[in-house]
């Protein structure tokens, strides 16, 4: 089935430790997306990319990293410098352009204890 | 920032009920507007795309319209359904297309 997978489903991660959210698609999309939600808002972004090995930041990338080494894969590296990492993180994919729709992953919870 | 707006923030109303809800956005240098819905453990899903002044688009018993000169889009279902209960978000697209700003959403309660 093609689609997007996110794991782990739900994350705890202590403070002061770096953490790594998987997000794989096999839709053959070009860019990959990242969003966090906290709880009574809306989608944030935190990075995109267009395409392999090229990746931008979006609103609220500081305290976060990522890699597109291939097409699939978008990991996103939550550090110790996210002062608030505790959300919901949903990645996405699409075909390029603003009228394409873009395509949902189950998204990971990350708690911090 | 593109500032993207969503009224209410919740609404909860009774099976059968009709409602709406709205999308607000600057009217200037528009492309396109999504609609998504999210239900409670799964992922958001498209509604519709939609990149016309007064485009009407329709799926079952939700309706949306789109009016790009004066900033809003509105969301409609008919007879309200508790399956209906969910996040319905709206996005829209910056100027070079490649990346979507979401409105914060309204949460829809159908109560059977």
């Amino acid at each position: 089935d093609g689609g997007i997978t996110q794991s782990p489903k739900y994350l705890f991660r202590k403070e002061g430790q770096n953490v790594t959210l998987s997000c794989e698609q096999n839709l053959n999309h070009d860019a990959m997306y990242w969003y966090r939600q906290d709880p009574g808002q809306g989608l944030r972004l935190i990075y995109y990319s267009q395409i392999v090995n090229d990746f931008q930041k979006g609103d609220i990338a500081e305290g976060y990293s990522v890699s597109r080494e291939k097409k699939e894969s978008f990991p996103l590296t939550v550090t110790s410098a996210q002062k608030n990492p505790t959300a919901f993180y949903l990645c996405a994919s699409n075909t390029r352009g603003p009228t394409d729709t873009q395509y949902f992953g189950p998204g990971t919870r990350l708690t911090v204890l | 920032i593109l500032n993207v707006e969503q009224s209410p923030q919740s609404l909860h109303v009774q099976e059968g009920d009709s409602t709406n809800f709205t999308c607000s956005f600057p009217s200037s240098n528009f492309y396109a507007l999504h609609w998504y819905r999210w239900e409670t453990a799964k992922s958001p899903e498209a509604l519709f795309v939609m990149t016309l002044n007064g485009d009407e688009k329709k799926k079952g018993r939700i309706s949306a319209t789109l009016n790009t000169k004066e900033g809003y889009s509105y969301l409609y279902i008919k007879g309200s359904q508790p399956e209906d209960s969910a996040t319905y978000l709206c996005a829209l697209p910056n100027n070079a297309g490649n990346m979507l700003t979401f409105g914060g959403g309204t949460r829809l309660m159908v109560k059977p």
